[in-house]
């Protein structure tokens, strides 16, 4: 069974810098895409980043571009979010996800929450 | 950006009765569309990709259809457990993958 287990989250003030992770299971890591969804309080899903099998190709939404870094680490089955300049609209439930192909999300784990306020 | 417009924005149906959600894409997106149910308080949920294909475990009572712009989500008698809020997202001209607003399906 795929388990995809969300950690890092909290309270932040505006303009610091979190770190998201992802610790995956029951599936063979390194042979999926993997991304980051998010989702604001109360509001739909917004696709964050993704990044390939070998972390060859990595995309971002113009929203985060230049302020978060998705990276992997395929030896401890893992998947990071490193989030700098945060703003208060990066509040939301951000939810680690295993690529099935293309752009299919085939799993999602259940988010951690990330609220900016000062 | 393709932008995916999603349409009622709440529809309220009794247990039994079909439902018929649409989703809507600024630019043709072929058959590169998701469908994907989120039940509050839970993550979202695979339900058909290929805009006609059911995910591994998913009921006959969800079907999918459309090409194009133009895509149907249709459940055709409402469970219980099928009250939530129903997403459409394309896969054709990515990053980034972009999603509709949702539907939501309430008991009328």
């Amino acid at each position: 069974e795929v388990q995809l287990v969300e950690s890092g989250g909290g309270l932040v003030q505006p303009g610091r810098s979190l770190r998201l992770s992802c610790a995956a299971s029951g599936f063979t890591f390194d042979d999926y895409a993997m991304h980051w969804v998010r989702q604001a309080p109360g509001k739909g899903l917004e696709w964050v980043s993704r990044i390939s099998w070998n972390s060859g190709s990595i995309g971002y939404a113009d929203s985060v571009k230049g302020r978060f870094t998705i990276s992997r680490d395929n030896a401890k089955n893992s998947l990071y979010l490193q989030m700098n300049s945060l703003r208060a609209e990066d509040t939301a439930l951000y939810y680690c996800a295993k690529g099935a192909f293309g752009g299919v999300i085939g799993s999602w784990g259940q988010g951690t929450l990330v609220t900016v306020s000062s | 950006e393709i932008v995916m417009t999603q349409s009622p924005a709440t529809l309220s149906v009794s247990p039994g009765e079909r439902a018929t959600l649409s989703c809507r894409a600024s630019q043709s997106v072929s058959s590169n569309l998701v469908w994907y149910q989120q039940k509050p308080g839970q993550a979202p949920r695979l339900l058909i990709y290929g805009a006609s294909t059911r995910a591994t475990g998913i009921p006959a009572r969800f079907s999918g259809s459309g090409s194009g712009t133009e895509f149907t989500l249709t459940i055709s008698s409402l469970q219980s457990e099928d009250f939530a809020v129903y997403y459409c997202q394309q896969y054709n001209n990515w990053p980034p993958l972009t999603f509709g607003g949702g539907t939501k399906v309430e008991i009328k």
